[in-house]
């Protein structure tokens, strides 16, 4: 079993439909919680990020990280056609110099106008 | 607009040939990475630097793969001999190895093709 799972997919829905993507992990020391974005031939970009259980909202875009279940989401309202990306959780443990991240295999995504 | 680069952006070579992949990580960054991506695995840590120094290699084929850094400015990956199974898209992301996220930034990638 990986440290972290992640279905990759891929997910279609239309435009202003709400999403959900999710990673299961089993590495309890892990922390901090990551999304990253990936565009077609471009490398990942922080989307999101939260430390240890709880939710965190940007526009959008909403994280949550619940650890007794050792399980993230990411929730995407009103999505939109730019959001069509890859969404790569990753996630790290605590403690300085422990900044190697963890990353799932990424949940291809496209909202269709 | 600083940025992680990259060089080559592609690569297309034979099998047994060398491959060298460089990056420049970001100005003031301490700590470098790459990462081999592919369909099957993912993102997977190949190695890690930090102040120049390398922490971690363990995800890294010791036989063909090497990876260093000459200077702060500068990290290198090389492959020798290269095989069909190491095409991937090669990352290398850079962080300044403070702060709680710990956010990496990640060049455009070197995709390589070894036939």
């Amino acid at each position: 079993q990986k440290e972290v799972e992640q279905d990759p997919g891929p997910l279609s829905v239309p435009e202003g439909a709400i999403v959900s993507l999710n990673c299961t992990y089993s590495n309890s020391a892990f922390q901090y919680f990551m999304w990253y974005r990936q565009y077609s031939r471009k490398g990942p970009e922080l989307l999101m990020y939260t430390y240890s259980s709880g939710n965190k909202e940007d526009g959008r875009f909403t994280a949550q990280v619940d650890k007794s279940s050792k399980y993230i989401s990411l929730f995407i309202r009103d999505s939109q056609p730019s959001d069509s990306a890859t969404y790569l959780c990753a996630m790290r443990r605590s403690g300085a110099g422990s900044y190697q991240l963890t990353f799932g295999k990424g949940t291809k995504l496209s909202v269709i106008p | 607009d600083a940025r992680v680069t990259q060089t080559p952006r592609h690569k297309v070579t034979e099998m047994g040939q060398e491959v060298t992949m460089r990056c420049q990580p970001i100005l003031g960054h301490n700590t470098v990475f790459w990462y081999r991506q592919t369909m099957m695995q993912g993102l997977e840590l190949l190695a890690y630097f930090r102040n120049r120094a390398p922490l971690d290699d363990s995800g890294m084929p010791k036989d063909r793969f090497s990876a260093e850094m000459p200077d702060a400015t500068l990290a290198t990956l090389k492959i020798q001999p290269s095989e069909p199974r190491d095409s991937a898209v090669y990352f290398c992301a850079s962080g300044s190895g403070t702060g709680n996220t710990g956010e990496l930034f990640f060049g455009e990638g070197s995709r390589l093709t070894v036939l």
